[in-house]
Formats: C-alpha cells, sequence, structure tokens
C-alpha cells in the first residue's frame, strides 16, 4: 500500500530556529504539493512541483520559506526562522499528472513554534 | 483565478438526519470537483470525484453547472461521518494539476 509519508510527525521549536519537513512523495509520481492547514484559512496551497521543477510558489512567504525537490524521492520544505505564526499542520501530497489520479495526502507534520 | 466556497464552518446535525455540505466554486475552464475527508488527526482522503459519478460511505454529490455547485450529500448522518470535509477544484485542461480547496467543512454528527 503506496503512501506518502513524511517526517517529522511533530516539531515544537523555539521563534527564530530552522524547520526543515520532509516529503516522500509516492514511487512514480511526478507531482508534489506542499499545504499548510490552518484553523482559520482552511488548506492553503505554499508549493507545487512538477517533475522536481518548482510550478508555483506564489502561496509561500518567499522571505522565509523555500521549498525543493533535491531527487524524486524526497521533498523538503524549510522555514527560517521560524515565527509563531507558522505554527499549522504541513501537508505534503503526490500524484501524477497526466493519468486523471487524484492527490494522496502524507499525515503531515504539525509544527509549534513558541 | 479559481475559487472554492464552503459556506459553513460548522454544521452539526443529529445521527439519522439529513445531511448536506455546501460547496460552490468559481471557475471559467471545464473543472474537476472533489470532496476530501480528514477523520481526526489524519490525512486527508479522497471522499469522492465528480466524474465517477459514485456513491461512497452513503455520500453522494451532483456537479451542477448552472448554479456552480457540487454539495455533498447523505440522507442518514452516522457518528462516523463527523470529520472535516474539504470540497477542491481542479483545472481539467492540459497543464494544470493544481487542486485549490476550500477552508473546510467541520460535520459533527450527534448521537
Amino acid at each position: 500500500d503506496a503512501r506518502v509519508t513524511q517526517t517529522p510527525r511533530h516539531k515544537v521549536t523555539e521563534m527564530g530556529q530552522e524547520v526543515t519537513m520532509r516529503c516522500q512523495p509516492i514511487l512514480g509520481h511526478n507531482t508534489v504539493f506542499w499545504y499548510r492547514q490552518t484553523m482559520m484559512q482552511g488548506l492553503e496551497l505554499l508549493a507545487y512541483f512538477r517533475n522536481r521543477a518548482p510550478l508555483d510558489d506564489s502561496g509561500m512567504p518567499k522571505d522565509r520559506f523555500s521549498a525543493e525537490m533535491p531527487d524524486a524521492t524526497l521533498a523538503t520544505l524549510k522555514i527560517q526562522p521560524s515565527e509563531p505564526r507558522d505554527s499549522a499542520v504541513y501537508f505534503c501530497a503526490s500524484g501524477f499528472q497526466g493519468r486523471n489520479t487524484e492527490a494522496f495526502f502524507g499525515q503531515g507534520t504539525r509544527l509549534t513554534v513558541v | 483565478a479559481q475559487r472554492v466556497t464552503q459556506p459553513e464552518k460548522l454544521l452539526s446535525v443529529f445521527k439519522g438526519a439529513p445531511v448536506e455540505l455546501k460547496c460552490n466554486y468559481s471557475y471559467s475552464g471545464s473543472p474537476e470537483l472533489f470532496w476530501y475527508v480528514q477523520y481526526s488527526r489524519q490525512r486527508l482522503q479522497l471522499l469522492l470525484r465528480h466524474i465517477s459519478r459514485e456513491s461512497i460511505k452513503g455520500f453522494t454529490a451532483d456537479l451542477n453547472k448552472g448554479e456552480t455547485s457540487f454539495h455533498l450529500k447523505k440522507p442518514f448522518a452516522q457518528e462516523e461521518d463527523s470529520a472535516m470535509y474539504y470540497c477542491a477544484l481542479r483545472d481539467s485542461g492540459a497543464g494544470s494539476y493544481q487542486l485549490t480547496f476550500g477552508k473546510g467543512t467541520k460535520l459533527s454528527v450527534i448521537p
């Protein structure tokens, strides 16, 4: 049963520290999304990659957030420096554009910045 | 720009009562509509999509292009239906695979 894997599941950090969240997409998927989930805003798209190239990162605060795919099996989302308002659940999802398939979500990383 | 609106943040119904979770969208192209569900502290998972025209866990949703709606319905709510429900839209044309989500509706089924 192929699944999107995210690490860590939970992260508590102090304001100002760097945070790195990792995602392993389902093998063979060519599209990766990063979403942030908050009570107020629901699910917001932060970044979107196809074949490892960033297609849309307009939803991401550029001054502190960065998203990369160093290889096809790993996507990262970094926050530096982190702030309390970044506290949220960050979801990664993967899919295959071209096959009309759904997006499969990871279990999320619950980030708390104190 | 595509947009998905779920007007209700929270919906509470009694067990056995009918449920309707509203979803409206704005998009000029040819959209695909989805409903995703998130049970407590679990990952989001696809519930159903409009092109499948199927019933999953008793839920159905019909795409109404005239009203630009894709409401999720179930005739008799069950306690295990309590969850967050997200309506999502995807451009079915070439070149985009991006999913745009509504803000979600929390369904609470009262025993």
